[in-house]
């Protein structure tokens, strides 16, 4: 166990809802990364979230928002769903092993539009 | 071309059998390279973690990178039904930046 979580675990919607998931990191932790995982494809990264300010952005649409609270726990906002957007939604904070940061991930939110 | 490319597999071997993963990529910005390990609708799982070029061995797991060719391996000694998963590699140009995956390669043990 990472001690990442992720709610909820399952989530159905309609094309056009708006969806928001949640996350609370490892204790301690004050990095957060969001990546969205197709079926039978690797993660992609979507941004990531150091002391509640975005800190990197991949290659996604402005309907995927997010924010990062004072706890360091966070949620990702998605509005104007598309079919595509069927998911796993993975949350992942940064801690160090050994000598270096590293991801630590959560199991995921499995995300399914209808 | 993607930055990062793995075969998706599937990729089966009988127990015991030695297992050797690979990946190929084309940034060579890339600093640091993990495997993960991920169980059917769970979340990837951290097994090994390799700075820069050569060699770690953790168990029955080896992690080689050789940054010259852009390319590395997740050798399994030993093979276990246990290991059968799908193992990712990520790769990123700071430890605490992006991951760039692979696809995955979806691996069965077979006892």
């Amino acid at each position: 166990e990472t001690g990442v979580t992720q709610s909820p675990t399952h989530l159905i919607k309609t094309r056009g809802q708006q969806v928001t998931l949640r996350c609370s990191s490892q204790s301690g932790h004050n990095t957060v990364s969001w990546y969205q995982q197709a079926l039978g494809q690797g993660p992609q990264f979507i941004f990531q979230y150091y002391r509640e300010e975005e800190n990197g952005r991949g290659n996604f649409p402005p309907r995927f928002s997010g924010l990062q609270f004072p706890n360091y726990s966070s949620e990702l906002n998605v509005n104007a769903l598309e079919l595509d957007d069927s998911a796993l939604y993975l949350c992942a904070s940064t801690g160090t092993s050994g000598s270096y940061d590293t991801q630590y991930f959560g199991p995921g939110t499995r995300l399914t539009v209808l | 071309q993607k930055e990062v490319e793995q075969d998706p597999g599937p990729l089966s071997v009988p127990e015991g059998a030695i297992v050797s993963l690979n990946c190929t990529y084309s940034n060579s910005a890339f600093q640091y390279f993990m495997w993960y390990r991920q169980y059917s609708r769970k979340g990837p799982e951290l097994l090994m973690y390799t700075y820069s070029s050569g060699n770690k061995e953790d168990g029955r797991f080896t992690a080689q990178v050789d940054k010259s060719s852009k390319y590395i391996s997740l050798f399994i000694r030993d093979s276990q039904p246990s290991d059968s998963a799908t193992y990712l590699c990520g790769l990123s140009n700071f430890g605490n930046e992006k991951l760039t995956f692979g696809t995955g390669t979806r691996l069965t043990i077979i006892p």
